[in-house]
Parts: C-alpha cells; structure tokens; sequence
C-alpha cells in the first residue's frame, strides 16, 4: 500500500540551529515526492518537490531536502532555523504525471516549535 | 490573481444538520479534491473530482457528498450521517493528473455546536 511516514509529530529547536524533519515512503515506484509548509488556519504552501535528477532539491526559504532511494526517504532540512519557521510540516508522495491521477498522499505532518 | 476561495473560513453545525462547504477556482484547472484534517493524522482524502459531472471517493467518503456541475466549483456536503464532522477542511485543485501543480485553498474550520 502507498503511504508515507512522518516519524516526529514534534519538534522543538531553538533558533539559529539546524534542523531535520524525516519523511519515509512506501510506494511502488518512485514517486514525485513533495514537502509543504502550513501555518496555523491556512492552507498548504509547497516548499519544494523532487521528480527526478540530482537528489538534492533546493526550496524556498531556505529548505532543502535529499531524496535516498535506497531509504525511501526524503528528509527536510535548514541549516538555521527562524523563529518564523514554525509551522506544520507536510511531506507528501504523488505519482508521476504518466499515470494521469494527480492525488497526493500526505504524512501525517510534524509540528515545529521554535525556541528564542 | 488566481486561485483557490473557500468559503466561509468558519462553519458551525446543530445536530442532525447538513452544511455545504464552498471551493471555487479560477485557475481552470481540471481536477478537484477535498481533504480534511485532523491532529496528528494529515491530510485524508474525502473526495475528488477529474472532471466536470464525475467524482471518485478516496479514503474517507462516508457521510459526505458532493457535485460539480461546473469546471470551478467543487462543493462539499457534510451531511449528519458524519458523526464526528469536527475538522479542518482544505480544497485543492490542479491540472489533470500534475501532482506537482496542486494548489490548496485557506481552509475552513467546521464545528459541531
């Protein structure tokens, strides 16, 4: 079955430090693989996406995210963490545009909290 | 500019009651979905539509329904068959079949009174 797994529900970081968030994958093929962000009562912003090609994928705000393959993993990570930066986080699996179904299959999201 | 309106951005519920839920988009986009969320369990996907008069159900359907008569308008009936309707709920829309083209509404906050 398709799923994706977002290990932490929570995480508190304290501002200026890195951070990690993981996302692990089950999936039949390699599938197009999403991160969004979503502040409380909004919707979702896309922060980034991999399809294919270099496994590293640069985002907005400063995220990034590295696809592993052979983990089935595609970890979210910011090298300096922003007090702004807290919200809710998203990983999500889609398939490739071939197969003509545009759904997305979410994580069950991982809230950030950030530390002055 | 384009995009995603849902409305109203908070909904309260009697028991028994049905409530309509609105999305509508001006980026013509083809596919349509309802997602509703809960604390610690995602997005779950309630219904979506690929086209005008056809809609699937995904993950959690019952006690829900819906129509779309136009390209634009995806509207979502929780009816009072859904005993537990407390949720957030998003709408999201993109062109058919581009997963990496989805956009999402701001939301709308249903309650049971």
């Amino acid at each position: 079955a398709q799923s994706v797994t977002q290990p932490d529900i929570h995480i508190t970081v304290s501002e200026g430090a890195s951070l990690e968030l993981r996302c692990n994958y089950s999936y039949g093929a390699t599938p197009y693989l999403f991160w969004y962000v979503q502040s409380p009562g909004q919707g979702l912003q896309l922060l980034l996406k991999y399809f294919s090609g270099d496994t590293l994928v640069q985002g907005i705000k400063g995220f990034e995210a590295e696809f592993k393959r052979s983990q089935s993993s595609f970890n979210l990570r910011k090298p300096s963490v922003h007090w702004s930066d807290a919200a809710e986080y998203f990983c999500a699996v889609g398939a490739p545009s071939s197969s003509n179904t545009g759904k997305l299959i979410f994580g069950q999201g991982t809230t950030l909290q950030v530390k002055p | 500019d384009g995009g995603i309106t849902q409305s109203p951005k908070y909904l309260f519920r009697k028991e028994g009651q049905n409530v309509t839920l609105s999305c509508e988009q001006n980026l013509n986009h083809d596919a349509m979905y309802w997602y509703r969320q809960d604390p610690g369990q995602g997005l779950r996907l309630i219904y979506y539509s690929q086209i005008v008069n056809d809609f699937q159900k995904g993950d959690i359907a019952e006690g829900y329904s819906v129509s779309r008569e136009k390209k634009e308008s995806f509207p979502l009936t929780v009816t009072s068959a859904q005993k537990n309707p407390t949720a957030f709920y998003l709408c999201a829309s993109n062109p058919q079949g581009r997963s990496e083209k989805l956009f999402f509404g701001s939301g709308t906050q249903l309650s049971v009174l």
